[in-house]
């Protein structure tokens, strides 16, 4: 079935550092998704991506939808303890379909 | 903010007993997604409904597996019977039709089969 590989799969930085992850496939997508999930809650929207080379900003989070459509990326600015969670890209539209698939997450540590 | 509701939150029984796990999307919404998370397979969907009629449920297991939507206001995922394999983190989505929809998710149902 289809797959997202999304990296790193964890990440401990210190307080007021910048954070990178990455999503890619071998398939292509109409939408690209990053979600973030607190323990015990489900997944938050953060960021939709809506077209091939898209560039979107949240606050200090910031995600591209890659040229190939194959790929994207979520880069964090000036992490703070309240980023701790577990960020999720998801890919959607293949052929039109609603259907999400999600990357296996990436789980971000802040030290203060 | 609108939110997605699930009950019960955490859910403990013997394999064997039926479980069913409830869903209130939020009002307006017309598209309700299943999805399964667990630490090995992370997030899968299981079956998604638009107008309340079911669309794909090709990832539910079908013999023990069971979704519907009885109104508007309410969906549910039914496991009969239970399996401890079956213990998982169940989350309902819901979002309005289209593939440029965002979905928003309920925070779960923890289930666990002993």
């Amino acid at each position: 079935g289809q797959q997202l590989n999304q990296s790193p799969q964890s990440m401990f930085i210190q307080e007021g550092e910048d954070v990178s992850m990455n999503c890619t496939s071998s398939s292509i997508f109409n939408t690209w998704l990053w979600y973030k999930q607190d323990p015990g809650e489900g997944p938050v929207l953060l960021i939709a991506l809506y077209k091939a080379g898209e560039l979107t900003s949240n606050g200090r989070l910031t995600a591209q939808f890659g040229i190939t459509r194959k790929d994207s990326f979520l880069n964090i600015s000036a992490s703070i303890p309240s980023d701790v969670g577990i960020y999720f890209c998801a890919g959607q539209g293949i052929f039109g379909s609603e259907k999400l698939v999600f990357g296996k997450g990436t789980k971000l540590t802040v030290n203060p | 903010d609108a939110r997605v509701t699930q009950t019960p939150r955490h859910k403990v029984t013997e394999m064997g007993q039926e479980v069913t796990m409830r869903c209130q999307p939020i009002l307006g919404h017309n598209t309700v997604f299943w999805y399964r998370q667990t630490m090995m397979q992370g997030l899968e969907l299981l079956a998604y409904f638009r107008n309340r009629a079911p669309l794909d449920d090709s990832g539910m297991p079908k013999d023990r597996f069971s979704a519907e939507m009885p109104d508007a206001t309410l969906a549910t995922l039914k496991i009969q019977p239970s399996e401890p394999r079956d213990s998982a983190v169940y989350f309902c989505a819901s979002g309005h039709q289209g593939y440029n929809q965002p979905q928003h998710f309920g925070d779960g149902t923890r289930l666990s089969i002993l």
